[in-house]
């Protein structure tokens, strides 16, 4: 059971290219989520997709885009890459979003490196 | 979401149960209490979670206070694979975009 699957794991770009991070998730989940981690700091919300064909901002969602392309898959988007945005980049589902009478935790892939030179 | 206050670091021996803290006194009545860690560079591993009552699982056990402005997570027989930075997060039912906030957590470092 490979859960949350996220490529590349590791990436080197110049300021200004463009990069799509992929994420895919064999549970079946509702919900997928992207964070990033900076250095010594906690995970910050990027943009989530509570359910097929619906995508919100989150915490931090300047300089990138999201794409849910079907229930499995959540990818983000960097179209013109800054040295700001190297961090390490996580992709997470959950079971539900809109259901208030369940509280389901989100399961996180292994995440992709990114550095931006 | 409710904020939280945990301990920066601790340890512990191996084999001795760890006991992490964790203050959530502006909780509301529907938030659940989560606990995640990060080990190394991984992404973050769901432990556990509870809203009311105490709870365990294969990982650990949550005890809530009745009260519910705090918590602890307690992990029976540490061993070096538990040393990771563990995380309390409070989150609602259809909290702000339903993300989990995570703090700088507990380093907990298990000793031989």
């Amino acid at each position: 059971n490979a859960g949350v699957t996220q490529t590349p794991k590791f990436q080197v770009l110049k300021t200004g290219q463009s990069m799509t991070l992929q994420c895919a998730q064999d549970m079946n989940h509702n919900s997928m989520y992207w964070y990033r981690q900076d250095p010594g700091m906690g995970l910050r919300l990027i943009y989530y997709s509570a359910s097929e064909g619906t995508t919100d901002k989150g915490e931090v969602p300047n300089g990138y885009n999201v794409s849910r392309l079907n229930k499995r898959e959540f990818s983000l988007r960097l179209e013109s890459a800054a040295p700001s945005q190297t961090s390490v980049y996580f992709c997470a589902s959950s079971d539900t979003f809109m259901d208030s009478t369940r509280n389901q935790p989100q399961h996180f892939g292994d995440g992709t490196r990114l550095s931006i030179l | 979401d409710a904020k939280t206050t945990q301990p920066p670091s601790m340890d512990c021996a191996e084999g001795r149960a760890a006991n992490l803290p964790c203050n959530h006194s502006t909780i509301s009545g529907n938030e659940y209490v989560y606990w995640y860690r990060q080990i190394h560079s991984q992404g973050p591993q769901y432990i556990i979670h509870g809203l009311k009552n105490n709870e365990t699982n294969e990982m650990a056990s949550l005890i809530i206070t009745e009260d519910r402005k705090s918590s602890t997570l307690i992990l029976p027989h540490a061993t070096l694979r538990d040393t990771a930075v563990y995380y309390c997060i409070v989150r609602g039912p259809k909290s702000s975009g339903d993300k989990l906030t995570f703090g700088t957590g507990t380093r907990l470092a298990v000793r031989p």
